[in-house]
This record gives C-alpha cells, structure tokens and sequence, in this order.
C-alpha cells in the first residue's frame, strides 16, 4: 500500500524568507510525486512532478521540490515567499506500477505568508 | 492547450433531491476522468474514474453515481441527497495513462 504524509497542518513564514512544506512517502517500488496548490474555494493547481531524473525539480511561481530517495521525501521549496502563496499545498504520491487513478494525496499542508 | 470545466459553481439542495454535476473536457481526445470529493477543505477522495466512454469504476460505495455519455464529459448523479453529501466536488483528467492529473475548478454542494 502506498502512503503520504504531510506532518505539519500549518506552516507561517514571513514575506521575503524561505519557505518549507514537508511531505514524507511511501511506496513498494519507486514513486511518482507530485505537487499541488489550492486557493480558497478552487480547484487544485499541478505545481511539479518529479518521475526519475534530477533530484531537484523545479515548478510553477517558482517553487522547487527536492526528491531525496534515502529520506523519502519530498519537501517543497521556495527561496523567498509572497503574500499571495498563501494556499493549501497538497503532495501526492502513486506507484511507478500502478495507474493514473492511484493517485494518494496527503492531508494539505496550509501556508500563511505574513506581510 | 486543454480546458477542464465545472458547473454549476455553487449548489444548494434540499435533502432527498436529485443532483448532476457536470465535468467536460477540451482540447483533448480519451482523457481518463475522476470525481473526487474534499471535505472540510482538506483530504481528496477519489468517488469514480472512467477510462473510455460508459466505463465507470467506483472507488467508495455510496448512494452517488457517475456516467459518461460522451468522450469529454462526466456526470455525477444522485438520486436522493444526504446531508453527508456536502461537500466540494472536484472534477479531474489525465492524458490516457500519463501521471498527472489535472483539475477542474469545483463545484461546492450544500445539502440542507
């Protein structure tokens, strides 16, 4: 069974720092990863994939994720947050054996930027 | 570039009414389609995906029902509304079996 977890419900950083969003996986053979944003009363936004390859991928507004296998994680970064990446953040994870529906979500993260 | 939409936006309904959702897709052709439901603005379960027209699989069994009459749009149904069935509604694709899901805007159902 595969699994995600987002261990923090809620993340404050201030304008201008870096930003973390963590996210921890589990999957019986190698996992496709993903990243997601919501904002109030929306839809969910793709941000980045990371499926083989670099470590480090790099995604939409400027987030990159960094895929450490050792660890199994997945942190979601920012070098220098806004205001307005204040949003519910989801990671998600499926099987390299599995299909397109097997997609497991972790609970959302929720990011406050404070001005 | 591909479209997903949603409609209606918001919905009220009385317990015991009938429901449809309305998910449609553009740009694409045999997109694999998914009903989530969030609630309490947090975690997605998956309710029904379909891979090709009038092929529907259930995730969660449950007085809700999805069809596909056409290649590009998906319907999800209810018969008789619970209160248990507010929530927001989520509407994805994905290009065949490629990985990344891609969602519609919503639709927040309240059941009064």
């Amino acid at each position: 069974a595969q699994s995600v977890a987002q261990p923090e419900d809620q993340v404050n950083v201030a304008e201008g720092n870096p930003l973390t969003v963590k996210c921890t996986y589990s999957v019986s053979g190698n996992p496709y990863l993903f990243w997601y944003v919501q904002y109030p009363n929306r839809g969910l936004q793709f941000l980045l994939k990371y499926i083989t390859g670099d470590n480090l991928v790099k995604g939409s507004y400027g987030f990159e994720a960094e895929f450490n296998k050792s660890q199994t994680s997945f942190h979601l970064k920012k070098p220098s947050a806004l205001v307005s990446d204040s949003a519910l953040y989801f990671c998600a994870v499926r099987d390299w054996g599995g299909s397109a529906r097997q997609l497991t979500f972790g609970s959302g993260t929720q990011l406050t930027v404070l001005p | 570039s591909q479209t997903i939409h949603q409609w209606p936006a918001t919905l009220v309904q009385p317990v015991g009414s009938p429901l449809s959702l309305e998910c449609t897709v553009e740009g694409t052709s045999n997109p694999n389609l998914y009903w989530y439901r969030q609630a309490a603005g947090r975690g997605l379960q998956l309710l029904f995906y379909s891979v090709g027209i009038g092929q529907i699989s259930s995730e969660v069994p449950q007085n809700l029902s999805a069809s596909r009459p056409q290649d590009r749009q998906f319907i999800l149904s209810s018969k008789k509304l619970l209160l248990s069935d507010s929530g927001f509604y989520l509407c994805a694709w994905s290009p065949g079996d490629e990985e990344t899901q891609y969602f519609g805007p919503g639709t927040r159902l309240l059941v009064l």
